[in-house]
């Protein structure tokens, strides 16, 4: 299968703890984005990353969030000091070259704070 | 900031019933896109939509945007079992002259879905 792939599938961790999920985007993929998805509510944009670069970070996240995508290929995001309102199924979507927009998105990693 | 809000929240729908979603931005997009979520799994692209009015079809789906690019609508005839999901808009803002109506230069904001419920 040549989708996105993202590991762990699930995650449990304690408050405080850090955490840091991967995300292999299909190949030929140089756009990467990250989201956030907690129930009742659509995908919240994090970061995006077009080939290495980090082009765009959303407002609303805590410095204690940082991604990296060194190779221009997969992609970490880690979460320091892990609080319990950072439950939430974390996702990555990853969108081909050129001016199509369509992002396909992995199954996700589901992060559980106790 | 934008937003992007979609009605209704939930729709349950005898098998066989017309089923339409609503989504309204609060600022004029440059494109927008559809997703469907089925229950615990991941968004699934449908359809993008660029041009001002622009109509497009997918069998029994019928996705329209609005003349303002600031609308949208998703419409499903005669609803299957297999239409079961959450259905989500997604917008990308747009420039006028210098000024940027999106969140971010590359940010999807996506509606809150819609959850339709079919009843066999």
């Amino acid at each position: 299968d040549t989708g996105v792939s993202q590991n762990p599938r699930h995650k449990i961790t304690k408050r405080g703890q850090n955490v840091t999920f991967r995300c292999d985007p299909i190949s030929e993929h140089n756009r990467l984005y990250w989201y956030r998805q907690t129930l009742g509510q659509g995908p919240e944009f994090l970061t995006y990353f077009q080939n290495e670069a980090q082009l765009e970070k959303s407002r609303l996240l805590s410095d204690r969030f940082s991604a990296e995508r060194p190779k221009g290929s997969f992609s970490t995001l880690e979460i320091q000091r892990t609080e319990q309102g950072d439950s939430a199924m974390y996702l990555c979507a990853s969108r081909p070259p050129g001016g199509l927009y369509e992002q396909y998105f992995g199954p996700g990693t589901r992060l559980t704070v106790t | 900031g934008q937003q992007v809000m979609q009605i209704p929240q939930y729709q349950h729908v005898q098998e066989g019933e017309d089923f339409t979603t609503y989504c309204n931005s609060s600022t004029t997009l440059s494109n927008i896109q559809w997703y469907k979520q089925r229950p615990g799994g991941h968004p699934v692209f449908l359809i993008q939509l660029v041009k001002s009015g622009e109509v497009k079809k997918q069998k029994r789906l019928t996705f329209q945007f609005g003349e303002a690019k600031k609308n949208s609508s998703l419409h499903i005839t005669a609803t299957q079992t297999t239409d079961v999901g959450t259905y989500f808009c997604a917008g990308q803002g747009s420039w006028k002259g210098v000024v940027y109506s999106g969140a971010g230069s590359y940010q999807l904001t996506f509606g809150k879905g819609t959850k339709l419920s079919v009843i066999p």
